[in-house]
């Protein structure tokens, strides 16, 4: 069974930077051949999609409302997936869950860190 | 950009059949997934490629999708049932993944 295991949230100051990660393992799952992608929800709310990555690492693609502040990306060597959160604001306060991504569709997720943005 | 508009709750009694619908401008000619997500839990992927199921979903969970509107049919609802489904689907005018609001199920 595949496992997806998010970390690195917590309690950061608005402007402020915080990185997560999600480590993939499972047998007969070969991280490299999957998209990966960051999905978020915040509180009481429904879900958002934040950004994906090509299974090379060489396409990156983001939301409207992250673009420019968060970067995706991977570790092949290891099976693990980043986000890196800059410049973060009350409104990036949720739960991030990474998923991977079969052309169209979220398989397998994680349960989720969660970020909380507040002075 | 793209957007999915699904009602935000629906009503069924046990042993009913529920259908929550997911509408986008030519949603049919895309490719419709749906989602389950109980409280405090992740999401779990029900119907994919607009009615198939994964395996361990059972079959009482279907999809179906045309024109203006896709929907998500639940037949002989269980108490287990309760829960927010999403839709999702790939825009690839802006490579951007969306997500309906979620709608949630209410068995009475």
């Amino acid at each position: 069974e595949v496992q997806l295991l998010e970390s690195g949230g917590g309690l950061v100051q608005p402007g402020g930077s915080l990185g997560l990660s999600c480590a993939a393992s499972g047998f007969g799952f070969t991280f490299s051949n999957h998209a990966m992608s960051w999905v978020r929800q915040a509180p009481g709310k429904g879900l958002e999609w934040v950004s994906a990555i090509s299974g090379s690492g060489d396409s990156t693609y983001y939301a409207d409302s992250v673009k420019g502040r968060f970067t995706i990306s991977r570790d092949n060597s290891k099976n693990t997936l980043y986000l890196q959160l800059n410049s973060l604001r009350a409104e990036d306060t949720a739960v991030y869950y990474c998923a991977n991504y079969v052309p169209g569709h979220f398989v397998y997720w994680g349960q989720g860190t969660l970020v909380s943005v507040s002075s | 950009s793209y957007v999915l508009t699904q009602p935000p709750s629906v009503s069924v009694a046990p042993g009913q059949t529920a259908r929550i619908t997911c509408g986008g401008n030519n949603i049919g000619s895309k490719t419709v997934h749906w989602y389950q997500q109980k409280p405090g839990q992740a999401p779990v992927l029900v119907v994919y490629d607009d009615s198939d199921r994964p395996s361990g979903i059972p079959e009482r969970f279907s999809g179906s999708n045309s024109e203006n509107t896709a929907t998500l049919t639940i037949s002989r609802v269980e108490a287990g049932d309760e829960a927010d489904y999403y839709c999702q689907v790939w825009d690839s005018s802006s490579d951007h993944v969306v997500f309906g609001g979620g709608t949630k199920l209410t068995v009475l």
